[in-house]
């Protein structure tokens, strides 16, 4: 069973970077079927795709966040992370990291889920 | 960048009925759309993939159909357990996107 875990700070201040791990258990991320994915969600609202890291590394992020996105592997743990730079209040959102299906009919879809994790954006 | 739109926003609907959402995507995204349920506090869970898969596990009340720009879940017949909010989203071009999400309430 493939289960997904945000973790990193609740609170970040403004201008400040924000940075999330995704710890992954039941699956590799080193291996080239699925898309390792952040989405977030400000209170309230809908769903915002900030971008994927596959395959030794690829990624593809938002052009609305490129700037500002990176998101890496840490081979070594089973986890990717995410930092957002030069955050402002528009980032709090609950921060969700999520596996999306590589190829076939389901390519992009979003099959397993973390919890999610609210992170605020205040001083 | 597509944008998807779904309607209505939200609706009141009572055990039992079929419930039909909408979603429209501003340029043909062929089947590369898929439809999740979210409740209070928790991830969204896929229920339906490239317009009209059934996800493993989903119950059968859910169905989905259409391509090219309007798609369509339905749910046959309402429960309990179905009273969520509803996205559509597009994986055919990057940037994915979602819809606003459709609240389906207790009449």
């Amino acid at each position: 069973q493939v289960q997904l875990q945000e973790s990193g700070p609740g609170l970040v201040k403004p201008s400040e970077t924000l940075s999330l791990t995704c710890i992954v258990s039941g699956g590799s991320v080193s291996t080239g079927s699925y898309y390792w994915s952040w989405i977030r969600q400000p209170p309230g609202k809908g769903l915002e795709w900030i971008g994927y890291i596959y395959y030794s590394g690829s990624t593809n992020y938002n052009p609305s966040l490129k700037s500002r996105v990176t998101i890496s592997e840490v081979t070594s743990k089973n986890q990717f992370s995410l930092k957002l730079s030069s955050v402002t209040a528009a980032d709090t959102a609950v921060y969700y990291c999520a596996r999306g299906a590589l190829s076939g009919s389901a390519h992009g879809s979003f099959d397993y889920w973390g919890q999610g994790t609210l992170v605020t954006v205040s001083s | 960048d597509i944008q998807m739109t779904q309607s209505p926003s939200s609706l009141s609907a009572s055990v039992g009925d079929r419930v039909t959402i909408t979603c429209r995507a501003s340029q043909s995204i062929s089947s590369y759309l898929n439809w999740y349920q979210q409740k209070p506090g928790k991830a969204p869970k896929l229920l339906i993939y490239a317009a009209s898969s059934l996800q493993s596990g989903v119950p059968s009340r859910f169905g989905g159909s259409g391509s090219g720009t309007d798609f369509t879940l339905t749910i046959s017949s309402l429960q309990p357990e179905d009273f969520a909010t509803y996205y559509c989203q597009q994986s055919y071009s990057v940037p994915w996107t979602f819809g606003q999400g459709t609240k389906v309430e207790i009449k």
